[in-house]
């Protein structure tokens, strides 16, 4: 399984973006990167997903390097309900079995 | 709207007993997966299912770890002769091919404690 790099731990104010990176340099031409987020005492929620070119959704936004190798989740104004560990993961189109990490945990700030 | 389910949300059970987890998916939802998480790390595949067939087994999955789907909706997840080292959260998700299959939504999990 291709394995993806992230930092244990970010901090960020509240109403301040976060970039959080991600390392994915074994990457597969059928993997699409995957970020879910898991708060305390939950089960994973969805975050976004894509495959070669930046995404946008109501969540958060996806930028994907051109070599594909690393790719930056963006929370664009965190809040207080957006501390939580947020897990990069590389998912082959067919089965989409998640192979998580160990995350990174974002503090916010109030 | 109905998420997924997970029953029991708790079991306490003596090494060497088998137990049993039950999991509903959202209704329409043809892909099912257990995962299983210990405290400080992130969730680690299982098994899943498309419809009734299990198409994948990980290695973690022990002989004494068994799973089935009948029927394609629920889903049972029943570990025999109990050990210390099974204790961890056992998560479901389930997914629908037909809008992708990328997103799965996770249910809120079964903690087991083996004593």
């Amino acid at each position: 399984d291709a394995k993806t790099t992230q930092p244990n731990s970010m901090e960020s104010n509240e109403e301040e973006p976060v970039h959080l990176p991600c390392n994915h340099s074994t990457i597969s031409g059928t993997d699409y990167i995957h970020w879910y987020r898991q708060l305390p005492s939950q089960g994973p929620e969805y975050v976004i997903h894509g495959l070669t070119s930046n995404v946008n959704n109501r969540m958060a936004s996806l930028a994907i390097a051109e070599d594909r190798k690393s790719s930056t989740l963006i929370l664009h104004r965190a809040t207080l309900r957006d501390a939580a560990v947020y897990y990069c993961i590389l998912a082959f189109t067919n089965d989409y079995k998640l192979s998580f990490g160990a995350g990174t945990t974002v503090t916010v700030r109030a | 709207d109905t998420g997924v389910s997970q029953d029991p949300r708790h079991k306490i059970t003596k090494r060497g007993q088998n137990v049993t987890f039950r999991c509903d998916p959202i209704s329409e939802h043809n892909r099912l997966y257990w995962y299983r998480q210990t405290l400080g790390q992130g969730p680690e595949f299982l098994t899943y299912f498309q419809n009734e067939a299990q198409l994948e087994k990980s290695r973690l999955l022990s002989d004494r770890f068994s799973a089935e789907r009948p029927k394609g909706s629920f889903s049972t997840l029943e570990i025999q002769r109990t050990e210390q080292g099974d204790s961890a959260m056992y998560l479901c998700a389930s997914s629908l091919l037909a809008s992708g299959g990328y997103e799965q939504y996770f249910g809120p999990g079964t903690r087991l404690t083996v004593t």
